[in-house]
Order: C-alpha cells, then structure tokens, then sequence
C-alpha cells in the first residue's frame, strides 16, 4: 500500500539551484524517512526525522516534517549534475505492518 | 563492511516457471526485508525476516515466499510466475527490527517474465 507522496513527480533544474520536494503522507508515524535511487539501482539512505523531529539537515539536505499536516519536504541546496535521481520519501507507520512505505518517487533531472 | 548483495542481478524466466532469489545482508545486520518494484506500483512491501522468523507481510499472493537461514541470508521464492511479476525486486537489511531503523539495499534482481 502506497502511503507516501511525492510533489511533485518529476523536476528539472540548472545545476547551482535549489531543489524542493514534498510528500505527504495519511497515517501517523514514528518516522519519515528519504531515499534516493539512480537508474534501476537500490535506494541510498538520506535522511530520517523522527516524529518529535520538526527540521533536520545533513550536508546540503533539509527535511522538515510537519505532523499536524502529515507532509514533509526535502530541499536540496546547490544542487550538482549528480543529484540527478529517482527521490523517494518512506514513512515507518505506527502500528503498522510494512517495515517502511514508500512514496512512488519523484525524478530530479539536474542540468549541467 | 561489504553491502547488501542481491543474486542474481538479472534473470529471464517464462510464465508457470518458479524463481528463486538470493539476498546476503550487511554482516551483522538480522533483518531483511524484500521489496517489488515496478513502474506502476511503486516499492511494494513483500515481508520482513528477522532471526529466521517472518515478522511483517505485504499483501501479496501466496506464490510470494521467503525464507532466512540462521547467517541471516535470505531467499526468496515466486512460484508459477506470471507476467505481471516482472520487476525489480530489492532486498533491504537493517541492524535490528523496530522503529527508526535506515535500511540498507542491494542493487536488485531484474526479473522479467515472458
């Protein structure tokens, strides 16, 4: 079952500019969590922010997490050629039965 | 530490045939989890394993099986394939079951179903 997603599905930029990706979930969780997955490879882990977590960074990645919306965003700063990716945001649910739930993804096109 | 190692990374297999896939996770780590990807659907959650004991299962049809042995390897097993079990099928391992948990994935086995 598809919890998350991603806003929006596909988005091309320059290289030097920023990216923002959203997604919004519908069930409580204990965490949120963001992958990434270059051309029919695995996904890459990110970043988690825990539930009680209101903004998180790592690097050139921000997540915020807004539980009362039930969304999240992703922004990416200065983005490089080498961001180019799928970006999936994946929710652990409370009480759930899945490990994680993904989003169906989004694609970040970064143009050199 | 080596990463999570999925085979094989393609296979090609005909309709009512079974397959097998193979998945050895980060050393140390006792939960496995599989996946299937499609362009369709999304990752869709098949099951988690965790020392050797199902713990969590999507909603897939019974023909989807797996298994862990005690090094926490796992395998898993679709029977009588059809053609809408082509797809990418990514195996994740993580240290310990639970919340807050980052999964780590192997490059996925390609299968396609003719």
């Amino acid at each position: 079952s598809q919890q998350g997603e991603e806003d929006p599905q596909a988005l091309s930029i320059q290289e030097g500019e920023n990216a923002t990706m959203n997604c919004s979930y519908k069930t409580s969780i204990n965490n949120l969590q963001w992958y990434r997955q270059n051309s029919g490879r695995g996904l890459v882990h990110l970043i988690l922010i825990r539930s009680n977590e209101r903004e998180k960074h790592s690097g050139r990645l921000r997540v915020t997490l807004d539980t009362s919306k039930k969304s999240s965003s992703l922004l990416i700063t200065a983005s490089r050629a080498a961001d180019t990716a799928s970006y999936f945001c994946a929710t652990d649910p409370q009480g759930g039965s899945e490990k994680l739930v993904f989003g169906k993804g989004m694609k970040l096109t970064v143009n050199p | 530490k080596a990463g999570v190692t999925q085979t094989p990374r393609y296979l090609i297999k005909t309709r009512g045939q079974q397959v097998t896939l193979s998945c050895s996770p980060i050393s140390g780590h006792r939960s496995v989890s599989w996946y299937q990807q499609t362009p369709g659907q999304g990752l869709q959650f098949l099951f988690e394993y965790f020392s050797e004991t199902q713990r969590n299962k999507g909603n897939f049809p019974g023909r989807f099986s797996g298994r862990q042995f005690s090094n926490s390897r796992s395998e898993m097993n679709v029977s009588t394939l059809e053609l809408g079990d082509s797809a990418l099928y990514l195996c994740a391992s993580s240290l310990l079951t639970g919340g807050n948990e980052k999964l780590f994935f192997g490059s996925g086995t390609q299968l396609s179903v003719l």
